[in-house]
């Protein structure tokens, strides 16, 4: 049963436009978000992350989003780079406070020049 | 960087062989995770850490064991390795739990097992 759902696998956007990344969860219960992003033979980097107090939380070109009634968040970048060309994973801190994080599985990012 | 090494980085083995993949940690950081990452599946955990010589299970846990002696070392040992355990595997610590818990990740250890 997949607490955390990225629906879509891929996306591919040109340089310089905004790229929506989507997350859907199931658990009422989790209350703190993640982004990751990971490079090709590297391990996960922490992006930016947003409490369930909160509806959005901004870091430079990213920008993430929560919807607490639709179970849903997304993440924005604007403007892209080619140099976001990435995977992107959503967590979600596990509510019995173990500090686990559960993660969708990834939505591949290709920035255009 | 997160003080994250992971050892090997690059394995490959035969089935039914033990395999060890060791952890070390410089941040001191009481919890210490990991993690497989397969296609489609994302990122799975196996086993965790809260502290020395405690450990829990995740959700992947069959065919793995852990043990942390030490707060900078966390060993997962795949007991007899399977083709199925072909995979990525990534070390993680954080500092704490809850709300603002970040979890840092090593660079990663491909195993394939043949």
């Amino acid at each position: 049963d997949q607490q955390v759902k990225q629906n879509s696998p891929s996306l591919s956007v040109q340089e310089g436009r905004i790229s929506i990344l989507n997350c859907d969860y199931t658990n009422s219960m989790f209350d703190y978000f993640l982004w990751y992003k990971k490079y090709p033979a590297e391990g996960p980097t922490f992006l930016i992350s947003i409490s369930s107090i909160k509806d959005k939380n901004e870091d430079g070109r990213f920008t993430v989003f929560l919807n607490k009634s639709a179970k849903h968040l997304s993440l924005h970048i604007v403007p892209s780079q080619p140099g976001d060309s990435a995977v992107y994973f959503c967590a979600a801190s596990d509510p019995s406070n173990t500090g686990k994080l559960i993660f969708g599985q990834g939505t591949t990012l290709q920035v255009k020049p | 960087d997160a003080g994250i090494t992971q050892s090997p980085r690059h394995k490959v083995t035969e089935t039914g062989t033990p395999v060890t993949l060791r952890c070390h940690q410089t941040e001191n950081h009481r919890y210490m995770y990991w993690y497989r990452q397969d296609p489609g599946h994302g990122l799975r955990l196996i086993h965790y850490s809260y502290g020395v010589k405690d450990t829990d299970k995740g959700e992947v846990s069959d065919g793995y064991s852990v043990s942390r002696s030490k707060t900078e070392d966390f060993l997962l040992t795949l007991e007899s390795a399977t083709s199925s355990q072909t995979s990525v595997y990534f070390c993680a610590i954080s500092e704490q739990q809850g709300i603002g818990n970040t979890i840092y990740f090593g660079e990663g250890s491909w195993l394939t097992v043949v």
